[in-house]
């Protein structure tokens, strides 16, 4: 089945570790995106990326990193957890800026 | 101001209710607008896309939008309780990076 494949599904992690959460499409799109989305605050762009090769800034990146490597996959790092990067984060794609985003199953992330 | 306002509820309605999901948003400039319909733990799931002005159907869901108003609705005939879930609202335009989300309303249909 076509989509977006997140990993892991949930994680338990120590403040100040490194921590890699990887997303992967086959729909060939060529726009993805990382939101976090947390009670009350709704979803919030972390970062995105508009093309292979590219990427830019959302409303949230501090933080995080992202790379853009190939066209499929779009990992977003922590380089080192703090207990405020707990929440629950999504991957989307979209054909474009413009088309309807899909999204992953998310990645239930505690930073403790 | 956000760009985006959505009542976050919560809503409880009768199963065979009509329900009716409302968003308004500040950015003249939004022309794409979709409907994601969320399940507890689980990714939002796209239910309808609609480009500019105008009403959109798909089986039991009709999608509204009202730019003049920057309104838009998202109407559920005869609401099964599998209904039930968090509906997100979410817009964008053709020189956007990103999509803006709506805070979700709780929907609640009850047997």
């Amino acid at each position: 089945i076509a989509g977006i494949t997140q990993a892991p599904t949930s994680q338990i992690l120590a403040a100040g570790r490194r921590m890699t959460l990887r997303c992967t499409q086959d729909m060939r799109h060529n726009a993805m995106y990382w939101y976090r989305q947390d009670l009350g605050l709704g979803l919030r762009l972390i970062h995105y990326s508009n093309t292979a090769g590219t990427t830019g800034k959302g409303e949230v990146p501090d933080g995080y990193s992202v790379s853009r490597a190939n066209t499929d996959d779009f990992p977003l790092t922590l380089a080192s957890a703090v207990p405020s990067q707990t929440s629950v984060y999504f991957c989307a794609s979209s054909e474009s800026r413009s088309t309807e985003a899909f999204f992953g199953q998310g990645t239930r992330l505690t930073v403790v | 101001q956000k760009e985006v306002e959505q009542d976050p509820g919560p809503l409880s309605v009768p199963e065979g209710a009509i329900v009716s999901l409302n968003c308004t948003y500040s950015n003249s400039a939004f022309q794409y607008f979709m409907w994601y319909r969320q399940y507890s733990r689980k990714g939002p799931e796209l239910l309808m896309y609609t480009y500019s002005s105008g009403n959109k159907e798909d089986g039991r869901f009709t999608a509204q939008v009202d730019k003049s108003s920057k309104y838009i609705s998202l109407f559920i005939r005869d609401s099964q309780p599998s209904d039930s879930a968090t509906y997100l609202c979410a817009m964008t335009n053709q020189t956007g990076n990103q999509f803006y989300f709506g805070t979700g309303t709780s929907l609640t249909v009850i047997p």
